[in-house]
């Protein structure tokens, strides 16, 4: 069956903090797919990344970064440098390749104070 | 902005009531997608239209429907409101449906108050 955990319920960081959101799944597909959203307070979600099992690179895009490891079937979000801005609910969301449907973790309320 | 336009942004309204949502999809996306966001069951996917036709079903109730039309707009009903259908219903849209190899693109919601 396929799942989704974020672990973290809520962080609380000071602006300028490294902060890793963690992400496990669970699929017995050998294809599939993650992605990552944020839905900032105003409530929109909003696409971060997506990355298929096959390409196991790490990005970076700015002061985010993504760490896909299948050995742990983990893949986490790190915001370098947090801003203020930088606070929302963050999701990671999983697909299989014979459906299109995401299954979304419970999420990761991410608080960044000044 | 992703693109996709959902309305209205609220709705108020009775239980028991029936009320339509409506969302348009990016410009030449053919797929589209419903999920609701409850407090409760958090982000649920509820049913996928693909180029007019019924893609994929979640776990939709039977009291909601949906349907896609050929401009590619598509609405979703939900009959007779209980309390606990309150919710921030989302439309995504996505451009070709086939498999998990699109990115779907979120509408802004519309959070559907059920009194």
């Amino acid at each position: 069956a396929q799942k989704v955990t974020q672990a973290q319920t809520e962080i609380s960081v000071v602006e300028k903090e490294d902060v890793t959101l963690d992400c496990v799944y669970e699929t017995r597909d050998t294809t599939y797919y993650l992605f990552w959203y944020k839905q900032p307070p105003s409530g929109e979600l909003v696409f971060l990344i997506r990355r298929n099992s096959f390409d196991e690179q790490n990005e970076i895009s700015g002061r985010y970064s993504w760490n896909f490891q299948k050995s742990t079937s983990s893949f986490n979000f790190t915001i370098t440098a947090s801003q203020v801005v930088d606070s929302a609910v963050y999701f990671c969301a999983l697909s299989e390749d014979n459906t299109d449907k995401l299954i979304f973790g419970t999420g990761t309320r991410l608080q960044v104070f000044p | 902005d992703s693109g996709v336009t959902q309305t209205p942004k609220h709705l108020i309204t009775a239980t028991g009531q029936r009320v339509t949502l409506r969302c348009s999809p990016r410009s030449g996306d053919l797929s589209v997608y419903w999920y609701q966001q409850s407090l409760d069951q958090g982000l649920q996917f509820l049913i996928q239209y693909y180029n007019g036709e019924e893609r994929a079903k979640g776990n939709i109730l039977e009291r909601f429907s949906a349907q896609q039309f050929p401009d590619l707009h598509s609405e979703l009903n939900l009959s007779s409101l209980e309390l606990g259908d309150s919710a921030l219903y989302f439309c995504a849209s996505s451009g070709r449906g086939g498999g998990g190899t699109d990115t779907q693109y979120f509408g802004p919601g519309t959070r559907l108050t059920v009194l």
